[in-house]
């Protein structure tokens, strides 16, 4: 599974657009890219995945270069509750049920 | 029912005590984990279940043991454990299947165990 690099952390004002930078150069044809989220003393919550094409829900927009090495999750207008570590994760198809970790970001909104 | 159920949430063990962490799903999800996560580290995978049967163990010291008596229950026996062991245990589950499509998990909120 590819190797993700996320920024340790970012500040964000309250009610601005927060925009999450992941780089994973390495990333293979068949390699989902996921983002997670873990607020503080809870269990990390699924944020939203894409493949190839850009992809957006209620929570966020995850938006995916042509070439795949990097992509961008943005949370629209950020709250004081979206204070979190976020976790950028690339993993196979085929294997995706090792989830593996790396160290995140740490998003601090701002009042 | 979109929740998993980690109890207890705080557990203080000895390190000659025997207890269990137990989580449980109705999502009707067939693949299930169990994550440990230290203090201001990512969550590191121990075991996946996978139709109620054990297809990783990621090199887990034998003092942890998981059981799955059924695809809603996955609990983790704990026997002769360290002070080192103390952290945040976390349990996941997902519809996974073992597809090539995406899998996604849904995580508890996790039980905090202290060995004294």
């Amino acid at each position: 599974d590819a190797k993700t690099t996320q920024p340790p952390s970012m500040d964000c004002a309250e009610g601005r657009a927060a925009n999450l930078p992941c780089n994973h150069s390495t990333i293979s044809g068949n390699e989902y890219v996921y983002w997670y989220r873990q607020i503080h003393s809870q269990g990390p919550q699924y944020i939203i995945h894409g493949l190839k094409n850009n992809e957006t829900n209620e929570m966020a927009s995850l938006i995916i270069t042509e070439d795949r090495k990097s992509s961008t999750l943005i949370l629209p207008h950020a709250t004081l509750r979206d204070t979190a570590v976020y976790y950028c994760i690339a993993v196979s198809g085929g294997s995706n049920y090792k989830l593996t970790f790396g160290k995140g970001t740490l998003l601090t909104v701002n009042p | 029912d979109t929740e998993v159920t980690q109890t207890p949430k705080h557990l203080v063990m000895g390190m000659t005590n025997k207890k269990s962490l137990k989580c449980e799903q109705h999502m009707g999800h067939r693949a299930m984990y169990w994550y440990k996560q230290k203090a201001k580290k990512p969550p590191e995978l121990m075991f996946v279940y996978s139709y109620e049967k054990l297809s990783i163990n990621e090199s887990v010291p034998s003092r942890f043991s998981p059981e799955c008596p059924n695809s809603s229950l996955l609990n983790l026996h704990l026997h002769a454990l360290q002070p080192e062991d103390s952290a945040l245990y976390l349990c996941a589950s997902s519809r996974w299947t073992g597809g090539s499509g995406a899998n996604v998990l849904t995580f508890g909120a996790g039980s905090r165990l202290t060995v004294l």
